[in-house]
């Protein structure tokens, strides 16, 4: 049971690059979030899905899309990097209460 | 708006006990919990508490919730070195896909 997964671990970027950060998850969770962990911050959600077909923006959308085509899989996407986007990006999964499950994370420096 | 406030650093002996503070601003937070988060890796759920409960206990972990106060705390039994980590406070409410609010987190130093 692998749980969350995210790809890459790593990635540089340069300033007006784009990428996806992907994220798949195996428990069958409805529940699905993106969150960016700034030091000292805590972590910020910036979108979130009830369940496949449904997104919906957080806390910090901005300069990021997602889409949920499977209950599986919930990628997001960075158009036009910018340096505030550097950052640690983590993925979870839950079934609603009792929290989530979270992946690894995905360390994205944009230079 | 919704908050979650926990002190930055704790540092703490051994053996000794350790107590983890947070308070929260959204008297409508149905459930909170405590996330453990290792260098470089993850957030790990540790445990959660229902708005209508006072107490859990969790083999060395005891949570204590005073609604009045809007305080959680999170206390750790005979503190191990394996127990220094980033400590999350969270809460979140059972409507709008269970968005959880995360504090700052609190950094734990264990001496040996």
């Amino acid at each position: 049971n692998a749980g969350v997964t995210q790809t890459p671990k790593f990635r540089i970027l340069k300033i007006g690059q784009s990428m996806t950060l992907q994220c798949t998850q195996d428990m069958n969770h409805n529940y699905m979030y993106w969150y960016r962990q700034d030091p000292g911050m805590g972590l910020k959600l910036i979108y979130y899905s009830v369940g496949a077909g449904i997104t919906d923006k957080g806390e910090v959308p901005n300069g990021y899309n997602v889409s949920r085509s499977t209950t599986e899989d919930f990628p997001l996407r960075l158009e036009l990097a910018a340096p505030s986007q550097t950052s640690v990006y983590f993925c979870a999964s839950g079934r609603g209460e009792g929290g989530y499950t979270f992946g690894s994370g995905t360390r994205l420096t944009v230079v | 708006g919704e908050d979650v406030e926990q002190s930055l650093f704790l540092s703490v002996r051994e053996g000794d006990s350790s107590v983890i503070n947070c308070t929260y601003t959204d008297s409508s937070s149905t459930y909170l919990y405590w996330y453990k988060q290792e260098p470089g890796a993850g957030l790990q759920l540790l445990t959660y508490i229902f708005s209508n409960m006072d107490m859990k206990q969790d083999q060395r972990l005891t949570v204590l919730l005073n609604k009045k106060d809007k305080h959680l705390s999170l206390r750790i039994a005979d503190t191990q070195t394996g127990d220094s980590a980033i400590y999350f406070c969270a809460e979140s409410k059972n409507t709008g896909g269970f968005k959880t609010i995360f504090g700052a987190g609190t950094r734990l130093f264990v001496k040996a």
